[in-house]
């Protein structure tokens, strides 16, 4: 059976802390995904990699980076987290190949105070 | 560019009705089409897709036909059950080497016993 797992399902940081958020996937997938959702926003990419140490930004990058040092784990770091960075954190996976699947991690929901 | 838009919610059912979540697309060429669900506190699975013009999707009773000539992926079910409450989201895969989808914002569905 497939697997992609998040590190934490809750957090609580402070304003300015680093937060390192992971994800690890057990499909030997290329492609690896960091998506927000928020209320009425629906799903948005942050960053994808489609392949160990790459990376290309997503549709709201700012205030984040991310690291894949392993095929299988794939991390998002907010550097000095803010208030409006409070949401929910997806991670997903996918195989090269024609029209494949994401599959997709429980969740982060992350509060900053 | 690719675009998805579904019907806004909530959409509030008794049990054993109709359901019909309405989704329509942009995109060029013959993008591939996904229906995501969310249960609450989970991340997404996916429910169903179709990856070509007048494919039918369907799973755990639920349907979708890929109809190019309106750009539309209506998700359907002829009689729904307290447990299909959830997030739907409508998604495409664009034809062409990137991976990167778009989501519709997401319709949530209630059923009342």
């Amino acid at each position: 059976d497939v697997k992609v797992t998040q590190s934490s399902r809750y957090l609580v940081k402070r304003t300015g802390e680093k937060v390192f958020l992971e994800c690890v996937q057990d499909m030997d997938h290329e492609n690896m995904f960091w998506y927000r959702q928020d209320p009425g926003l629906g799903l948005r990419l942050i960053y994808f990699s489609y392949d160990v140490k790459m990376k290309e930004k997503g549709d709201i990058p700012e205030g984040y980076s991310v690291s894949r040092e392993k095929k299988e784990r794939f991390s998002l770091i907010l550097e000095s987290a803010s208030t409006n960075q409070t949401s929910m954190y997806l991670c997903a996976s996918l195989n090269s190949g024609v029209r494949e699947t994401q599959y997709f991690g429980p969740g982060t929901r992350l509060l900053v105070l | 560019g690719n675009s998805v838009t579904q019907m806004e919610g909530p959409v509030t059912l008794s049990e054993e009705a109709f359901l019909t979540i309405n989704c329509t697309y942009t995109a060029t060429g013959y993008p591939s089409l996904f229906w995501y669900v969310q249960y609450p506190g989970e991340g997404l699975q996916l429910l169903l897709k179709a990856t070509k013009a007048d494919d039918k999707g369907s799973n755990k009773g639920f349907e979708a036909t890929y109809r190019k000539e309106t750009t539309s992926f209506h998700l359907e079910k002829g009689s729904v059950q307290v447990s299909d409450s959830a997030v739907y989201f409508c998604a495409l895969s664009p034809l062409g080497g990137t991976y990167k989808y778009i989501f519709g914002t997401g319709t949530r569905l209630k059923v009342l016993a």
